[in-house]
């Protein structure tokens, strides 16, 4: 499992109530992934992390907000869950220009 | 950014035969190019990768290519079995330095293939 877990792993949230997803490392690993998975559009970068309080934008990162205060957690907020956040989440991690390895996944649906 | 455009959406085979999926990208400085599998409900995990140094990669009956003038690579799978079948997505990175480019891995937007016995 490369050391690599997300929690939940299914949730079912109203719209406009707030989310944490979190992803959890014991790799130590520097650089730290959320994407979002969407059928029809593949895996898109939300939001990445290349250190820890060091974080940056994906390409789909409206809506979403991140934190990592520790090197082995980076949490993904919904500040307001919207429908069209319904989606598979995964966590993603990598040492540097290397292989990623990827949570189980987080199913979100927002009703 | 990166631009990575994966072709075809979906592909069908006959056990036996070959299958080539094709990416290209959009970065020149790009040096890092996985493949990667997704069966059905678990995550993506690699099957194999390549770097620009490189010109072609095998590993058993899996093989990829890459064209850094053409700006781009594909996959190859002969013999295929129906354990093959599975989402194929690549991908495309370039170094992380730590004064510019972070190296994220852009995906294309994957290829259902569906291996027929």
């Amino acid at each position: 499992d490369a050391g690599i877990t997300q929690s939940p792993r299914h949730k079912v949230t109203e719209t406009g109530t707030p989310v944490t997803l979190r992803c959890h490392q014991t790799e130590n690993h520097r650089y730290m992934y959320w994407y979002r998975q969407d059928p029809g559009h593949g895996l898109r970068l939300i939001h990445y992390s290349y250190g820890v309080k060091d974080t940056d934008k994906g390409e789909v990162s409206d809506g979403y907000s991140v934190s990592r205060s520790k090197t082995e957690d980076f949490l993904l907020t919904l500040e307001s869950a919207t429908s069209s956040q319904t989606s598979v989440y995964f966590c993603a991690i990598r040492q540097g220009a290397t292989e990623a390895f990827f949570g189980q996944g987080t199913r979100l649906t927002v009703v | 950014g990166e631009n990575v455009e994966q072709h075809p959406s979906t592909l069908s085979v006959q056990e036996g035969d070959s299958a080539v999926i094709k990416c290209t990208y959009s970065d020149s400085a790009s040096n890092y190019f996985p493949w990667y599998k997704q069966e059905l409900g678990k995550r993506p995990q690699l099957i194999i990768d390549i770097r620009s140094n490189v010109g072609e990669k095998k590993d058993q009956r899996i093989a990829v290519t890459l064209n850094k003038t053409a700006k781009h690579f594909s996959l190859h799978i002969t013999e295929t079995q129906p354990e093959d079948s599975a989402v194929y997505f690549c991908a495309a990175s370039t170094t992380p330095n730590y004064g510019g480019s972070q190296g994220n891995l852009i995906f294309g937007k994957g290829t259902k293939l569906s291996v027929k016995p």
